[in-house]
């Protein structure tokens, strides 16, 4: 069974731009999470979605958002790039409470 | 607050066996994961711990001991296909499926 696939895998945007991502899960997942991976910072949780739902949410500024839809998919948005934002941006599916599959990501470079 | 610590750096002979252990504080616990990550490549999962006691699956082991807040990775007959970074992740509790992620560890295996 296909796993979880991240479109695009490379981009190079400009400041002040925006940026959507967008994640496929695994057929069946329902619950959707990203996360933002640098190597300053490591792994961090930006929000999860079940449903359609944001049940949960990073500590990250408002420019982030993400959305879910019907079919389980998502993508998450980056509006007013920073040179900071420049990150591997990783999807993760889950279908129980075990273990989530990842996606190989979206590398963002923002100049 | 979250804190989940783990060794940055440790090396390895090919054919041997290496222990990477991680500690954490956080506010929830709802299961602690390890994942492989290879350079440039998704997090693949490894194992999953939820109760204390040792899960073995093959050449990997990981155990837990919730009242220490104490996590180790067992990796037996190293190859040099295991050179990689090794995430402890904590899941935070309640019904989202949030992973709290250690800053990892890279493993390199030498001949």
């Amino acid at each position: 069974k296909a796993g979880v696939t991240q479109t695009p895998r490379y981009l190079i945007k400009t400041r002040g731009q925006q940026v959507t991502l967008s994640c496929s899960p695994i057929s069946g997942h329902r619950s959707v999470s990203w996360y933002q991976q640098t190597p300053g910072q490591g792994l961090q949780f930006l929000f999860e979605y079940f449903s359609e739902t944001q049940r949960n949410k990073g500590n990250f500024p408002g420019r982030f958002s993400g959305r879910q839809f019907s079919n389980s998919r998502s993508e998450m948005n980056v509006s007013t790039l920073e040179l900071g934002d420049s990150a591997l941006y990783l999807c993760a599916s889950s279908f129980s409470n075990t273990e989530a599959f990842f996606g190989q990501g979206t590398r963002l470079t923002v100049v | 607050g979250q804190n989940i610590d783990q060794p940055t750096e440790m090396t390895a002979t090919e054919g041997a066996i290496v222990q990477i252990n991680c500690t954490y504080q956080t506010s929830g616990f709802n299961g602690l994961f390890w994942y492989q990550q290879h350079a440039g490549e998704a997090p693949t999962f490894l194992s999953y711990n939820v109760l204390d006691g040792l899960e073995e699956k093959g050449r990997f082991s990981s155990f837990l001991s919730r009242s220490k807040g104490y996590s180790y990775l067992l990796l037996k007959e190293l190859q040099m296909k295991d050179s990689a970074s090794y995430l402890c992740a904590v899941r935070d509790h309640g019904s989202s499926y949030k992973l709290i992620f250690g800053s990892g560890t890279r493993l390199l295996v030498r001949p």
